[in-house]
């Protein structure tokens, strides 16, 4: 299954509103994730089930979708937020992941 | 507290062989699922290897079929990745995370990673 996202990147500001699509070649239900990944760290999961937040994952960020077309979308961009978000699929093995879309500062 | 800890990158030669190890922490291991994921430089992410937790049930991407082992010791928490036959495109962080439903699912918990160049 190939997960394209999209935009590959974005630029934006602190308390901007940020979303970022993601979409499977074929249906996946909800079995997608979110991640966020900063360089030298290891990936956070943030979104699973493609809408259930992760515990200690903060409430700006939230996710939506079925099927095949799936959303992460950061309400308010926070500092701490600039990384590159990477979707994941887990209807199917492989287990494949979208190219990654990184949030700039603007 | 959840912790992996990856070990055993490093520099290898093409056509070489490499074991990585990561030890879990804070959690019953034998009760869960494990996957190796990696991440070549300036690349997303890749998964790799999946072992589960009870039929030891594995599968591998298609990249790796045939040259990558996955195995575990659930007597020392601990996950493996043999790699054998290198290429340079196996150039890359490589991370252990926790499987969140088990069944092949989603990265919950990741180690810090270990670094592997194939040169």
């Amino acid at each position: 299954i190939q997960m394209t996202q999209s935009p590959s990147s974005v630029s934006a500001s602190v308390g901007d509103r940020v979303t970022i699509n993601c979409r499977a070649s074929q249906a996946i239900s909800n079995w997608l994730a979110w991640y966020q990944k900063k360089p030298g760290k290891a990936p956070k999961l943030l979104m699973y089930s493609a809408s259930n937040l992760q515990s200690g994952v903060p409430s700006r960020f939230s996710g939506s979708g079925s099927g095949t077309e799936f959303t992460l979308i950061i309400s308010s961009l926070q500092p701490e937020d600039f990384a590159t978000y990477f979707c994941q699929q887990a209807s199917n093995f492989p287990l494949t992941f979208g190219g990654g879309t990184k949030v700039e500062i603007k | 507290e959840v912790q992996l800890v990856e070990s055993g990158g490093g520099l290898v030669q093409p056509g070489g062989s490499l074991r990585l190890s990561c030890v879990a922490s804070g959690f019953t291991f034998s009760s869960y699922s494990m996957n190796w994921v990696r991440q070549a430089p300036g690349k997303g992410l890749e998964w790799v290897s999946y072992i589960q937790y009870g039929t030891g049930t594995i599968y591998y991407a298609d990249s790796v079929k045939g040259r990558f082992t996955i195995s575990r010791d659930n007597a020392k928490n601990s996950l493996y990745l043999q790699m054998n036959s290198l290429r340079a495109e196996d150039t890359a962080v490589y991370y252990c995370a926790r499987d969140y439903y088990g069944s092949g699912s989603f990265g919950d918990y990741w180690g810090q990673g270990t670094l592997v160049t194939v040169s």
